[in-house]
């Protein structure tokens, strides 16, 4: 089945700083991508996803890379607000979803 | 965007007891929908897929005679922990699936928290 790994499991960045977080997956066959924001207690919320017809996509702050040889996608944002701490998880999918672990970020004021 | 509804938002019970609960897509008819698990400072782990009126399919490990799921209307589906025990205590998060294609966005309740005593 799908392994997705992620890192790092903790990011700490000041304020304005750009914040980058790397997933790498198993299988192949995997052609969705999402990332999720969830802070305590409340569920995921998507944020960026990718298929794997495209390379690179990006939504105002947030953007996403996916290499597909490689088999590694990851998330930046950039312009980082206090607002954006929480844990993020990457995901692939094909015909269910598999989290990463999560990476908690801090985005100091 | 596709909202997902789950019922109850916690429980506690004590241990032995079953507990329901309800995962309800509002706006939008899921052929399927994802059972979640997630512990304290931990990832989302896959339980089960429940596909509207066939039966589930369980990851490994996952015991499908004490979490039964039921996924019986398009925008409905329940997941029943029976003889619940303290380390059945967890975060339970369901997800549907607008749409058929694995490419699709899965939309997340907001979770049930049990507490078994």
């Amino acid at each position: 089945g799908e392994n997705v790994e992620q890192h790092p499991s903790t990011l700490s960045v000041q304020e304005g700083d750009s914040a980058v977080i790397k997933c790498t997956y198993s299988d192949s066959a995997s052609n969705y991508f999402p990332w999720y924001k969830q802070e305590l207690g409340k569920r995921p919320q998507l944020i960026i996803d990718i298929r794997s017809n495209v390379g690179e996509k990006k939504d105002q702050r947030i953007a996403v890379t996916l290499n597909k040889t490689a088999k590694h996608f990851s998330l930046h944002i950039t312009e980082t607000q206090p607002e954006d701490s929480a844990v993020y998880f990457c995901a692939a999918s094909y015909n269910d979803m598999r989290f990463g672990a999560g990476t908690r970020l801090t985005v100091k004021p | 965007g596709a909202v997902v509804s789950q019922h109850p938002s916690w429980v506690i019970c004590k241990s032995g007891t079953s507990v329901k609960i309800e995962c309800r897509s509002l706006d939008f008819q899921a052929t399927t929908m994802f059972w979640y698990r997630q512990f304290p400072k931990q990832s989302l782990m896959l339980m089960a897929t429940s596909n509207e009126g066939s039966k589930a399919t369980y990851e490994q490990g996952v015991e499908k005679d004490k979490f039964l799921i039921n996924h019986a209307s398009l925008t409905l589906s329940t997941l029943t922990v029976t003889s619940a025990h303290p380390e059945d205590s967890s975060f339970y998060i369901c997800s549907a699936r607008v749409a058929e294609l694995s490419t699709d966005t899965q939309y997340f309740g907001p979770g049930t928290r049990l507490t078994v005593l």
